[in-house]
């Protein structure tokens, strides 16, 4: 069984289009997490909901907007792609929303704006 | 302000031959510390974590990490390396509500 699950493994995608990511999680955990990894492996946060209520919004443009629909879900739409969107995005969840509880990670999904 | 720096981006041993990876940490306060693997074409894993209630610390797969405070160090190690090792290793620490990632680590083991 899949713990954390994303969909597309992989996007390609022009410039200016808009994309989904979709995230669902079967853990029973209440708090899910967007991350960016870029080229260089450096991965950071974007946003975190705890019981579908958003508690990390980090420096990310707002073409950027996340939905929580319910607790075993978050997904990630990005209007208007750039070239600098190109990354891969990981979602995670974990038990708690205090930070030094473990985070269980999707398998990523591969975005490249052409 | 919490942050975790990795000494080396790529590291290679041979098969059999001790893992150590480094990272040392900046912290004002008791650090949460964790130690996360990626393998290729994966998510990240939790390897093992510190919370202060022992200095040495195991985790999955053999490693184990020492936090050292005289040195602000969590180094990771592992006796022996094997071949399944090889993958990205995240020094991570938190700031508030957030993980703060390290540059990472490349470990190639080598037959």
């Amino acid at each position: 069984d899949t713990a954390v699950s994303q969909t597309p493994k992989y996007l390609v995608t022009q410039m200016g289009n808009d994309k989904s990511i979709k995230c669902e999680q079967n853990l029973g955990h209440d708090t899910m997490y967007w991350y960016k990894q870029d080229s260089k492996k450096f991965l950071k946060i974007m946003f975190s909901y705890n019981n579908k209520e958003l508690i990390i919004n980090e420096t990310v443009p707002n073409r950027f907007s996340p939905k929580s629909p319910d607790k075993a879900h978050l997904n990630l739409h990005i209007n208007s792609l750039e070239l600098g969107d190109s990354a891969v995005y990981f979602c995670a969840s974990s038990q708690g929303a205090h930070s030094s509880y473990e985070q269980y990670f999707g398998p990523g999904t591969r975005l490249t704006v052409t | 302000a919490q942050s975790v720096t990795q000494l080396g981006s790529h590291v290679s041993v041979s098969e059999g031959a001790l893992v150590l990876l480094r990272c040392n940490y900046s912290s004002s306060v008791p650090p949460y510390l964790f130690w996360y693997v990626q393998y290729p074409n994966q998510g990240l894993q939790l390897l093992l974590k510190y919370t202060s209630a022992a200095t040495l610390v195991k985790g999955i797969n053999g490693f184990e990490a020492e936090f050292k405070k005289s040195e602000t160090s969590f180094h990771l190690t592992k006796p022996s390396a094997h071949m399944s090792d090889a993958a990205e290793y995240f020094c991570v620490t938190r700031k508030g509500d957030k993980l703060i990632f390290g540059t990472g680590t490349r470990l190639q083991v080598f037959p």
